[in-house]
């Protein structure tokens, strides 16, 4: 079955450090790659997504990589804000003949500090 | 275009009760999934709906049901409720347009049930 691994929080950074959060999967057949966003008190919203090996999602300054050699889809951005504490999810989709479902990550609980 | 809309955004219920959620798609989105988030557990799929049939379900017992109507909205159903049912419930809808795994699923702000 599939699976996504991200690496344990919370993580608790200053404002305008580099941020990464690890993210490993494993998945039957070839996945679609997202990476969500939740802030307090709100539903997920998507952040980037990938479809394929070696394409780069980005958005509002983070990035990630599809890996296909080391399944992974690692986030990352140069330079956090505040206003990005938020808890993040890795998650998937594989190809299921139209019935496909995310399979998502623990979270990872994101702290700035100012 | 309108967000997905969840209604009730907090519902407390007792152990035993039963509890109706709705949740109503983006305009023209025709696939609506549901999932369970908890402290413990993370985020769960439940089941999705297509045309107003159940396409895919999760691993949940039976109390968990729901259902799609015509105009695409979908309420889920949970009965007999325990205090394990406590948690965030998150609709999602997707345009489904080709199938395929690349279609992005669009969250609604969920519904918060405290059950007692």
């Amino acid at each position: 079955g599939n699976s996504v691994t991200q690496m344990e929080g919370p993580v608790t950074l200053s404002e305008e450090a580099f941020l990464t959060i690890n993210c490993t999967y494993t998945a039957t057949g070839y996945p679609s790659l997202f990476w969500y966003v939740q802030y307090p008190g709100e539903g997920l919203q998507l952040l980037l997504k990938a479809t394929k090996a070696d394409d780069k999602g980005s958005n509002k300054g983070f990035e990630a990589t599809y890996r296909k050699e080391t399944t992974s889809f690692h986030l990352e951005k140069g330079s956090v804000q505040v206003s990005d504490s938020a808890v993040y999810f890795c998650a998937l989709t594989t190809p299921n003949f139209g019935n496909e479902k995310l399979t998502f990550g623990t979270g990872t609980r994101l702290t700035i500090i100012p | 275009k309108a967000g997905v809309t969840q209604t009730p955004r907090y519902l407390i219920k007792t152990r035993g009760q039963q509890v109706t959620l709705s949740c109503s798609p983006i305009s023209g989105h025709r696939s609506v999934s549901w999932y369970q988030q908890t402290p413990g557990q993370g985020l769960q799929f439940l089941f999705e709906y297509f045309s107003e049939t159940q396409r895919n379900k999760g691993n949940f017992p039976g109390r968990f049901s729901g259902r799609q109507f015509s105009n695409s909205r979908s309420e889920m159903n949970v009965s007999t409720l325990e205090l394990g049912d406590s948690a965030l419930y998150l609709c999602a809808s997707s345009p489904r347009k080709g199938g395929g795994s690349q279609d992005e699923q669009y969250f609604g702000p969920g519904t918060r049930l405290t059950v007692t």
